[in-house]
């Protein structure tokens, strides 16, 4: 297993467009979380999946950001109509979890670097 | 939501050296990482410590859940320990990172 993969790892877009970015986690790992992060700040918690549900998608930055993950396997992060504040890193991580939390570790991938113009 | 403080935001050692770095958090936590974000923006999981001690070479950390705390001890410090390091918890669906401790190592 190579990890956690992410794809593309850099966009350019023009406002207004709509985004997808994809991420494979590590074939064995149920959770998958995304997170965003700027430019000097700590990445941010955006939903996260535990196989194919969506247990937590409050902290999804507005109504424009949607995420799926078919059949609990790979993750999709769709972002509509962006905006120039949309630009930042976006990143994957995936892990092992039971109940209310991970039970080891997160990895996470290289990120996707999103650029509004 | 829960609340995690990093200190110090920065630090700046001679090669060798040996250092601390705080997180602290404002609630109770399901479990604890510490994280090393290399300059070209690789996180890498350091520890997954939820509660107690565990040692990773020069490294190593310390949760005490009760009081809130963790503590990451990197000893001889090397120019390649140099990056941001950030601690995260996850409570109640709330996985939380904080602003990190940016290390700079000279040699």
């Amino acid at each position: 297993d190579t990890g956690v993969s992410q794809d593309p790892r850099h966009k350019i877009t023009k406002r207004g467009q709509n985004v997808t970015f994809r991420c494979d986690p590590i074939s064995e790992h149920n959770r998958l979380y995304w997170y965003r992060q700027t430019l000097g700040q700590g990445p941010e918690f955006l939903t996260y999946f535990q196989n194919e549900a969506q247990l937590e998608k409050s902290r999804l930055l507005s109504d424009r950001f949607s995420a799926e993950r078919p059949k609990g396997s790979f993750s999709t992060l769709e972002i509509q109509r962006t905006e120039q504040g949309d630009s930042a890193m976006y990143l994957c991580a995936s892990s092992l979890g039971q109940g209310g939390a991970a039970n080891y570790g997160y990895t996470f991938g290289s990120g996707t670097r999103l650029t509004v113009v | 939501g829960i609340q995690v403080e990093q200190s110090p935001p920065d630090l700046i050692l001679q090669e060798g050296a040996n250092s601390t770095l705080r997180c602290n958090f404002s609630d109770s936590v399901n479990n604890l990482q510490w994280f090393h974000q290399n300059p070209w923006g690789q996180l890498i999981n350091l520890f997954y410590i939820p509660s107690g001690t565990k040692q990773n070479g020069r490294l190593s950390a310390t949760t005490v859940a009760t009081e809130r705390y963790s503590l990451l001890y990197i000893s001889s410090s090397q120019t390649t320990d140099s990056g941001v390091y950030f601690c995260a918890v996850e409570s109640n669906n709330d996985m939380r990172f904080g602003a990190g401790t940016r290390l700079t190592v000279k040699p």
